[in-house]
């Protein structure tokens, strides 16, 4: 099984400001992913992010405001930008080689003043 | 559309009871069928899944769900629940849209479960 790591686990931030969120796996991986969970809700597909391509966004979510590096095989950020209270969220990386072995990393608790 | 629906906001349970968490699915062809448990403050973990084979699947904690195809259903159960088995859990099917052996999963609301001593 994949072990993910997130830094930071949570981060309070002011309007306006940026937060860059790492995600760390402990083996090589094609395909990572981007959640955002708030408050209360489900998981939102943010983007899939690809080594060697750029993320793939899903409706609602833009580059400009989540942008997403994927350098390596082990290794993914996103970055909420310009943020606002509407941001707070918990945001999580999920990574796995196939449907048999899907994991999570344990969240980033993001609170926007 | 696809789509995962996870009837019931809270489920409440006394210790040594079992419990049933519903969840039903909407997709075309096979699904693909998850459950993750979210303790508070904490990332979602893998419970159980889908995939073909029995209908019956076993998983973590003691976990159990069954697959029902003609009542599009994937209802997670546990003949005695625990305390500790308190927390939000997560039913998932895999995105039909996602082509070949990895992708998105779409996910249910949740559920609470309560679990009282």
């Amino acid at each position: 099984s994949a072990v993910i790591s997130q830094k930071p686990s949570r981060d309070i931030c002011q309007r306006g400001t940026s937060l860059t969120i790492q995600c760390q796996v402990d083996s090589q991986v094609t395909m990572m992913f981007w959640y955002r969970q708030q408050p209360g809700q489900s998981l939102t597909l943010i983007a899939t992010a690809n080594q060697g391509s750029e993320a793939t966004y899903e409706s609602g979510f833009v580059i400009d405001k989540f942008p997403i590096s994927r350098p390596n095989l082990t290794f993914s950020t996103l970055t909420v930008s310009n943020m606002s209270p509407e941001d707070s969220s918990i945001y999580l990386c999920r990574a796995g080689g196939s449907y048999n072995e899907q994991f999570f990393g344990p969240g980033t608790r993001l609170t926007v003043l | 559309a696809q789509s995962v629906a996870q009837p019931e906001d809270q489920v409440n349970v006394a210790e040594g009871n079992p419990l049933t968490v519903k969840c039903t699915y909407s997709v075309s062809g096979n699904p693909y069928l998850f459950w993750y448990v979210q303790y508070p403050n904490r990332g979602l973990q893998f419970l159980l899944k889908y995939i073909t084979g029995d209908n019956l699947v076993k998983g973590s904690y003691g976990f159990e769900a069954e697959f029902n195809k003609s009542q599009t259903s994937f209802h997670l159960k546990k003949p005695s629940a625990l305390v500790s088995d308190s927390a939000l859990y997560f039913c998932a099917v895999r995105d039909m849209n996602y082509g070949g052996s990895q992708g998105n999963l779409i996910f249910g609301k949740g559920t609470k479960l309560s679990v009282k001593p």
